[in-house]
């Protein structure tokens, strides 16, 4: 079945710091990609969308040049949090699609010291 | 846009009994409903979808419902068994390769 890939699965930095969280359909091309924030918990939400070859779509509230989503080709999206704080803190989760249903990420869990 | 309710928050049952997840959608044009189960720390898990020319779906111990006129569906377990044991989500989307809008989650606690 579709294998999507998140990378890393932990992150601990120092405020201030930029991470990249990469995710990766292994068998199949994504030509849309999602990005979720999930606090603990609470649900997932959306945070944008990512279309290969073109600017990510962000959903209200959730700052651009904040998280910078790059979909470079069609077997991987990234997800850069810049400056990061502590309250950028979550679990991010990607997810891929191509016709079919969603196939989710093992997520990015992030702390922010 | 889209707005998915989810009840109960929290759900207890012992092992052996049924347990029953509702959600509600507020866009009509909705008409994919996912389901996924999520263990701590992981990824959600697609257990089973709808779409909305049916009105219900059987996969085991696991079926859905959908009343596209009163705009909810649900997820009934049977025969709940402790790895049941996990948090649910509800899901909408105009089809099936668009944008998720999720439910607030149900945290199932199946007693041995």
């Amino acid at each position: 079945g579709a294998v999507v890939s998140q990378h890393p699965s932990w992150v601990i930095c120092k405020s201030g710091t930029s991470v990249k969280i990469e995710c990766r359909s292994l068998d199949f091309q994504a030509t849309t990609m999602f990005w979720y924030r999930q606090f603990p918990k609470q649900s997932l939400m959306l945070m944008a969308t990512s279309n290969e070859g073109s600017k990510a779509t962000y959903e209200q509230g959730v700052e651009k040049d904040k998280f910078l989503i790059n979909h470079a080709s069609l077997t991987l999206s990234t997800l850069t949090v810049t400056s990061a704080h502590p309250e950028d803190s979550s679990f991010y989760i990607c997810s891929a699609i191509q016709g079919q249903p969603q196939h989710f990420g093992d997520g990015t869990r992030l702390s922010i010291l | 846009g889209e707005n998915v309710e989810q009840h109960p928050s929290t759900l207890s049952v012992q092992e052996g009994d049924s347990a029953v997840i509702k959600c509600t959608y507020s866009d009509s044009a909705s008409n994919y409903f996912p389901w996924y189960k999520q263990e701590l720390g992981k990824r959600p898990q697609l257990i089973i979808d709808i779409r909305s020319n049916v009105g219900e779906k059987k996969d085991q111990r696991i079926a859905v419902t959908l009343n596209k006129t009163a705009k909810h569906f649900s997820l009934h377990i049977t025969e709940t068994q402790p790895e049941d044991s996990a948090v649910y989500f509800c899901a909408a989307s105009p089809q099936a390769g668009n944008m998720l809008t999720f439910g607030g989650g149900t945290r199932l606690m199946v007693k041995p």
